[in-house]
């Protein structure tokens, strides 16, 4: 129940198309879904964040799309560029214990080709 | 502003010697710290939190420790390195209700 479904593993994407990747989850204490971008050898980095009383989220070129009833989220990147080359992570996460209990997802692999 | 530092970048350990891995913040106080390892194909692992000095907390039993000596300083040790412990290593803290994670640039572990 504590699980986070990522998909796809990996993605290629021409310059200038649409990413997609999803995620769905189980567990309904989940109260808050950020994104984290990480490049080859760095740390991840939070990217963009929602909350379950919001459908969807925008900056910049990322969007989250939440769909709550179908405990389903997603990550849009428009117009992708080849500097969006990056392995990102969906995660969900709610508070616990004193500190937020974070569940990550496995991880999508993006390359955008020129 | 905050930073986070994490070292050493790339390590290579023979099987059976201690390890010793090192992360401080600087700009906050009271931060809550965490140790993730991160597989290939497997996303983060959360290995230890804490929330104060001396407070840690192990999500997974396993063949490393950690500490907390200072406020801003996190820890992760090993008595005897196994082959399994080869992974990236991962520091990170946050701050308030904790619902932002910031990562340091991470530790390659390889255990030979």
């Amino acid at each position: 129940q504590q699980q986070v479904k990522q998909s796809p593993q990996s993605l290629i994407v021409q310059k200038g198309g649409i990413s997609i990747i999803n995620c769905a989850y189980e567990n309904t204490a989940f109260d808050y879904f950020p994104w984290y971008q990480q490049f080859p050898g760095k740390g991840p980095a939070l990217l963009i964040a929602i909350r379950p009383d919001v459908s969807e989220k925008k900056e910049g070129r990322f969007t989250i799309s939440f769909n709550k009833s179908a405990k389903q989220f997603s990550l849009h990147i428009m117009d992708s560029q080849p500097g969006d080359s990056a392995t990102y992570f969906c995660a969900a996460s709610y508070h616990s214990g004193g500190y937020q209990k974070v569940t990550f997802g496995t991880g999508t692999k993006l390359q955008v080709i020129p | 502003s905050q930073t986070i530092h994490q070292w050493p970048a790339t390590l290579v350990q023979p099987v059976g010697s201690p390890l010793s891995l090192e992360c401080t913040v600087e700009g906050t106080s009271n931060p809550n710290l965490y140790w993730y390892r991160q597989a290939a194909g497997r996303g983060l692992q959360l290995l230890f939190y804490s929330v104060g000095i001396g407070q840690i907390s192990s999500e997974v039993p396993q063949n490393l420790s950690a500490s907390r000596p200072q406020d801003r300083q996190f820890i992760l040790s090993s008595k005897k390195l196994l082959l399994s412990d080869s992974g990236f290593y991962l520091c990170a803290w946050s701050q308030g209700r904790g619902e932002k994670l910031f990562f340091g640039s991470g530790t390659q572990l390889s255990v030979l």
